[in-house]
């Protein structure tokens, strides 16, 4: 039972342009919720997270919103940079951020 | 962001011996440290939370006595794996979560298991 979904494998934009990734989720008891960047044999970065009693949260060139109806989020990265070029995974918490569930990530290509 | 180190960052054993794996948040305190495994081109699978000072919590289907955590201290965490078995290849990542103003886990860079 996949609890966080990002149904897009793969995503490529062009160098300048938004970058959109989504993810959707089905447990309505999830209250926090982050973005995360992996490259290759790496960890995972944190870029930003939200929690339920928000719909948007901004740092820099990122956005997280919250659809909480639609049981939906998003990541907006604005330009999108080269070094963008990674896979991002959305995950998603019940306690703060213990216990993430992880969706199983989007591969975005920046095109130059 | 706050660093996670995890050592090594690459082994190679034979079956049936045992590899432990280090976890180190290097500039805050971590009650609670987490450890994770991902398969190729798979989602980060969580394994077990390991708290300082008690027994780590283990997730469904993940056999404690074959997987040994300790978290001695608030900036350490080990991960055992005991007769370690070609299906137990695979890249596992530790994270340590950091309360504050922003809650988060920061991830460590990770160890590839290979067991021959």
């Amino acid at each position: 039972d996949q609890q966080v979904k990002q149904n897009s494998p793969s995503l490529s934009v062009q160098e300048g342009r938004i970058s959109i990734l989504n993810c959707d989720y089905t447990n309505s008891m999830f209250d926090y919720f982050l973005w995360y960047k992996k490259y290759p044999a790496e960890g995972p970065t944190f870029l930003i997270s939200i929690s339920s009693i928000k719909d948007k949260n901004e740092d820099g060139r990122f956005t997280v919103f919250l659809n909480k109806s639609a049981k939906h989020l998003s990541l907006h990265i604005v330009p999108s940079q080269p070094g963008d070029s990674a896979v991002y995974f959305c995950a998603a918490s019940t306690r703060g951020a213990q216990k993430l569930v992880f969706g199983q990530g989007t591969r975005l290509t920046i095109n130059p | 962001g706050a660093v996670v180190s995890q050592h090594p960052s690459r082994v190679i054993c034979k079956s049936g011996t045992s590899v432990k794996i280090e976890c180190r948040s290097l500039d805050f305190q971590a009650t609670t440290m987490f450890w994770y495994r991902q398969f190729p081109k798979q989602s980060l699978m969580l394994m077990a939370t390991s708290n300082e000072g008690s027994k780590a919590t283990y997730e469904q289907g993940v056999e404690k006595d074959k997987f040994l955590i300790n978290h001695a201290s608030l900036t350490l965490s080990t991960l055992t794996v005991t007769s370690a078995h070609p299906e137990d290849s695979s890249f596992y990542i530790c994270s340590a979560e950091r309360t504050g103003p922003v809650e988060t886990q920061y991830f460590g860079p990770g160890t590839r298991l290979l067991v021959l």
